[in-house]
């Protein structure tokens, strides 16, 4: 089993629509990122979370450290939104630098 | 701000052959390292440094050698390239202290014959 993984895989929505995309991770950890990833592009960092909920724009990220779980939310998505998405936590820190384990991304593609 | 610089974006090689993949940043982040990434999997981490003159191994290193002579500079050498290298690669860099937010560039392609 990995140690992060995300619901679902694949996701197809409307334009208009709320979507939420989950991660749940099976570590310790100190921090949970949300990248973003257009197709044949780079990656872009959206959120970095440690506890409780953060929003910019039209995405919000929640964690709940308990359950082990994070969830990204988009309102009102856009065509412009379709990407891959990807959860990412920063085990506890050992060593100089804590590494990142990466979850394998949820697809979405928002339709007109 | 150029932010994260990965050279070239695309490389084609023959099995064997050996090359540098250049990743350059300009935020001063002591934090860098070399990811790859296959489909159906996450990214996996290759090699990271904390500072000029030190580097670690990742979760995947065989094959691929590091050096970190500047704080801006961290290139991944490709030794002897075989098949089983081909994939994408991202360069990442960031602070070790503060928001920890990861700033990543654009990516290079790599396929082996």
């Amino acid at each position: 089993k990995n140690e992060v993984e995300q619901s679902p895989q694949n996701l197809t929505a409307q334009e208009g629509e709320f979507i939420t995309i989950n991660c749940s991770y099976s570590v310790g950890i100190s921090a949970l990122h949300w990248l973003q990833q257009h197709p044949g592009g780079g990656i872009v960092s959206l959120f970095m979370l440690s506890s409780g909920k953060k929003k910019h724009g039209r995405l919000i990220a929640t964690i709940n450290i308990q359950e082990k779980h994070s969830s990204l939310h988009i309102t009102a998505s856009h065509p412009r939104d379709s990407a891959v998405y990807i959860c990412a936590v920063r085990r506890l820190k050992h060593g100089t630098a804590s590494k990142l384990t990466f979850g394998t991304g949820t697809r979405l593609q928002v339709t007109l | 701000n150029a932010g994260v610089t990965q050279t070239p974006k695309f490389q084609v090689l023959k099995t064997g052959q050996s090359m540098t993949l250049q990743c350059a940043q300009d935020m001063n982040h002591e934090y860098m390292s070399w990811y790859r990434q296959d489909p159906g999997m996450g990214l996996r981490l290759i090699h990271y440094s904390v500072g000029a003159g030190i580097t670690d191994q990742g979760e995947v290193p065989n094959g691929y050698n590091v050096s970190r002579s500047t704080t801006e500079d961290f290139p991944l050498r490709l030794l002897s390239a075989a098949p089983s290298q081909t994939s994408v690669y991202f360069c990442a860099s960031r602070y070790i202290a503060g928001t920890g937010e990861l700033f990543f560039g654009e990516g290079s392609r790599l396929t082996v014959l």
